[in-house]
């Protein structure tokens, strides 16, 4: 297996414009995490999933932010209008059902100017 | 909220020396985990320990667990350049809830 796929790995954007960050999770995997890290805050999680359903998003920060699992092999997080506050590294992880260890792709970094 | 806290924050080691990192957290777990992090990477997990346990040994990475003092320690031994990394905890309070990290220790082994 190639591990959890990210994509792009780095994105420069300007302010206003509308952000898509995606994940291809480990095959057989139930559950699909997307954490945030920033030097000042760690690492947040923002959401997950549970076979392709939200289960809770309550560290999205505000409105701004959505995400998607249409179906088992992919996922989006989606950012518009993006802000600079915004910039960070983006991580998607997947595991399996028993919630054990997390394997996490290897990041998105998103600089917002 | 981020329930494991690692100690020190930053640790900078000669090769061959050992590397101890600390995490304390504050409620009832089901199980702790570690972590590493290179630079511009993704986490990579180490180990696991469960709660019932107190000890676990990994290569050269040992783990110990003390929850009467909500606690848990890695010890890399014989350290090596490319153990240079950030180093988290994160505990499982088990059920459906999900992992909660710390804000990580940096260790840096100069060769």
């Amino acid at each position: 297996d190639a591990g959890v796929i990210q994509s792009p790995r780095h994105e420069v954007t300007e302010m206003g414009q509308e952000v898509t960050l995606r994940c291809k999770p480990i095959s057989g995997h139930d559950y699909l995490f997307w954490y945030r890290q920033t030097m000042m805050r760690g690492l947040e999680l923002l959401i997950y999933f549970n076979n392709n359903v939200p289960i809770d998003d309550s560290g999205m920060p505000e409105d701004r932010f959505s995400a998607k699992m249409p179906n088992a092999s992919f996922s989006t997080l989606k950012i518009q209008p993006s802000e600079p506050r915004d910039s960070a590294v983006y991580f998607c992880a997947s595991s399996g059902t028993n919630l054990r260890g997390y394997t996490f792709g290897s990041g998105t970094r998103l600089t917002v100017v | 909220s981020q329930q494991g806290e690692e100690d020190p924050q930053a640790l900078s080691i000669q090769e061959g020396e050992n590397a101890t990192m600390n995490c304390s957290y504050k409620t009832s777990i089901n199980n702790l985990q570690w972590y590493r992090q290179n630079s511009g990477r993704g986490l990579v997990h180490l180990i696991l320990i469960r709660s019932n346990e107190r000890e676990k040994h990994s290569g050269r990475l040992r783990v110990t667990l003390d929850t009467s003092k909500k606690s848990s320690s890695l010890l890399i031994t014989a350290s090596r350049a490319a153990d240079t990394a950030s180093y988290f905890c994160a505990t499982d309070a088990g059920g459906y809830s999900t992992l909660t990290f710390g804000k990580g220790t940096m260790l840096l082994v100069s060769p």
